[in-house]
């Protein structure tokens, strides 16, 4: 168990639709990344929310939007889904600890949810 | 996207036997990862690289950091049926940046 936790396990609509997926991170991890993973395109960085900020963006659709609360959970939402969105999507956590050699983080992963559009 | 070129893409092995599998890279990253996902769960972290040429091992589990820091590979000995599953390496390019991936290596292991 990595501590992260999603929901729903999975989740099935039809196309046109949309949908929001929850992630709350491990206590005490202020980050939270947002993966896609499809057949053809692997595991996808898609968005990342440090601190309630969004801090970086990534193979993101502008159908696609995220959010990080101020208890740290974070949002991801799906709109006008077409067939191509279905996919697994993860959400990581991770704090970043600095020493006298520099920074270093460990993302962890929550178990995902699967999305099938139909 | 960016992914880094991962292979083997699969792998059919008997129990006991070593594995190697590797990763490269067009540009460079300063942190390497492997991790291991099994079917309907989240990638799990197995080993973390911090510094170019650095060998760490986890039990039966050996990774290295390239020198050119274009590459890694992880190597697992004495295979076991509980090590199936898919390996993917990733690349960090800083700390508390987004990770890019491989493409796997799904490992089967015959008893």
């Amino acid at each position: 168990d990595s501590g992260v936790t999603q929901t729903p396990k999975h989740l099935i609509t039809a196309t046109g639709q949309r949908v929001t997926l929850r992630c709350s991170p491990r206590s005490g991890d202020l980050s939270v990344y947002w993966y896609q993973q499809s057949l053809d395109q692997g595991l996808q960085f898609l968005i990342q929310y440090y601190n309630g900020e969004e801090r970086a963006k990534g193979n993101i659709l502008e159908r696609f939007s995220a959010q990080q609360f101020p208890d740290l959970h974070s949002e991801l939402n799906l709109s006008s889904l077409e067939l191509g969105d279905s996919a697994l999507y993860f959400c990581a956590s991770s704090v970043t600890w600095t020493s006298g050699v520099g920074s270093t983080d460990t993302q962890y992963f929550g178990p995902g949810t699967r999305l099938t559009v139909l | 996207g960016q992914q880094l070129n991962q292979s083997p893409q699969s792998m059919f092995i008997q129990e006991g036997e070593d594995v190697s599998m590797n990763c490269t890279s067009s540009s460079i990253f300063n942190t390497w990862l492997w991790y291991k996902q099994d079917p309907g769960e989240g990638p799990v972290l197995l080993i973390a690289l911090y510094k170019a040429g650095e060998l760490t091992s986890n039990g039966r589990l050996t990774a290295q950091f390239g020198i050119t820091r274009k590459d890694s590979f992880l190597n697992i000995s004495a295979s076991i049926p509980s090590d199936v599953g898919i390996y993917f390496c990733a690349g960090q390019l800083a700390s508390g940046s987004r990770l890019t991936f491989g493409e796997g290596t799904q490992l089967t292991v015959n008893p």
